[in-house]
C-alpha cells in the first residue's frame, strides 16, 4: 500500500518565485496536515483539512502561503512569492479520523529559496 | 492551550546505555499519546502509541513508553541503545474524541556513540 506521496522531493528556487508543493494522502484517509520543519522552530503545523475542508490554518505564516485540497486524494501548498526564510522541509501527513488513528508522514519536500 | 514539552533537547549516549526521554503534556482530558522517530534525512515514523489499557506500551525496535496520568507524562525508554538509534524523537498528543489536532513536542536529538 502506498504511503503519503509528496512532490517534489527537492526544490531550489530564487526569491520571488512561486513554489507549489504537492501531496497525495493515503487512500481512505480523510484528514490531511501540512507541517514545516526547520532547525530553529522545529515541527510546525501549518494547516489541516478534514474531508477536504480546511479546519485550522492558524499556523500559516502569512498571506504568501495558501493551501488547497480540491479532492480527497490531492493537496497543494503554495508559496507566492517565496522568500529565503521559507527554506525548510515541508511534510504532508494524513490519517483516518478516529480516536486511535495516528499520522502517517510523507518523505517531505526540501525547499531552498536563494 | 495545548502544549507538549520535551525536556531533553539533545542527548548523547554510548552504545548499550539506557535511554529515557521525557515528555509532558498540558491537557487535562482524555488523550492519545504517540512517539515518533525521525532518522537523519528521513520522514517521521511511528514508534509507539497509547490509547487506553495498559499504561506501559511496547513499540518497535525495543522501545517502550509509560503513560502516567497523574504526572501528565509519557516517557520513552529503551534499556540498551544502539548506534542505529541515532535520530530525532518527537512526542505527540491528540485529544481523544477531538482527535484531529495533533500537538508535537520540539523533539529530542539522540546521538549514540559506538
Amino acid at each position: 500500500d502506498a504511503g503519503v506521496i509528496q512532490s517534489p522531493r527537492h526544490e531550489v528556487t530564487e526569491m520571488g518565485q512561486e513554489v507549489t508543493l504537492r501531496c497525495k494522502p493515503i487512500s481512505g484517509h480523510n484528514s490531511l496536515f501540512w507541517y514545516r520543519q526547520t532547525m530553529m522552530r522545529g515541527l510546525e503545523l501549518l494547516i489541516y483539512f478534514n474531508n477536504n475542508v480546511p479546519i485550522d490554518d492558524s499556523g500559516m505564516p502569512e498571506d504568501r502561503f495558501s493551501a488547497k485540497m480540491p479532492n480527497a486524494s490531492f493537496s497543494t501548498l503554495k508559496i507566492q512569492p517565496s522568500e529565503p526564510r521559507d527554506s525548510a522541509v515541508y511534510f504532508c501527513a494524513s490519517r483516518w479520523t478516529t480516536n486511535t488513528g495516528e499520522l502517517f508522514f510523507g518523505e517531505g519536500s526540501r525547499l531552498t529559496v536563494l | 492551550a495545548q502544549s507538549v514539552s520535551q525536556h531533553n533537547h539533545h542527548v548523547i549516549l554510548s552504545e548499550a546505555a539506557s535511554l529515557e526521554l521525557g515528555c509532558n503534556y498540558s491537557y487535562g482530558g482524555t488523550v492519545n499519546l504517540f512517539w515518533y522517530v525521525q532518522y537523519p534525512g528521513q520522514h517521521l515514523q511511528l514508534l509507539l502509541k497509547y490509547f487506553s489499557g495498559d499504561p506501559l506500551v511496547k513499540g518497535i525496535k525495543g522501545f517502550e513508553a509509560e503513560f502516567i496520568k497523574s504526572k501528565f507524562s509519557f516517557n520513552l525508554r529503551k534499556p540498551s541503545v544502539q548506534w542505529s538509534d541515532t535520530a530525532e524523537y518527537f512526542c505527540a498528543v491528540s485529544r481523544a474524541n477531538t482527535g484531529n489536532q495533533f500537538y508535537f513536542g520540539t523533539g529530542t536529538s539522540l546521538t549514540v556513540i559506538p
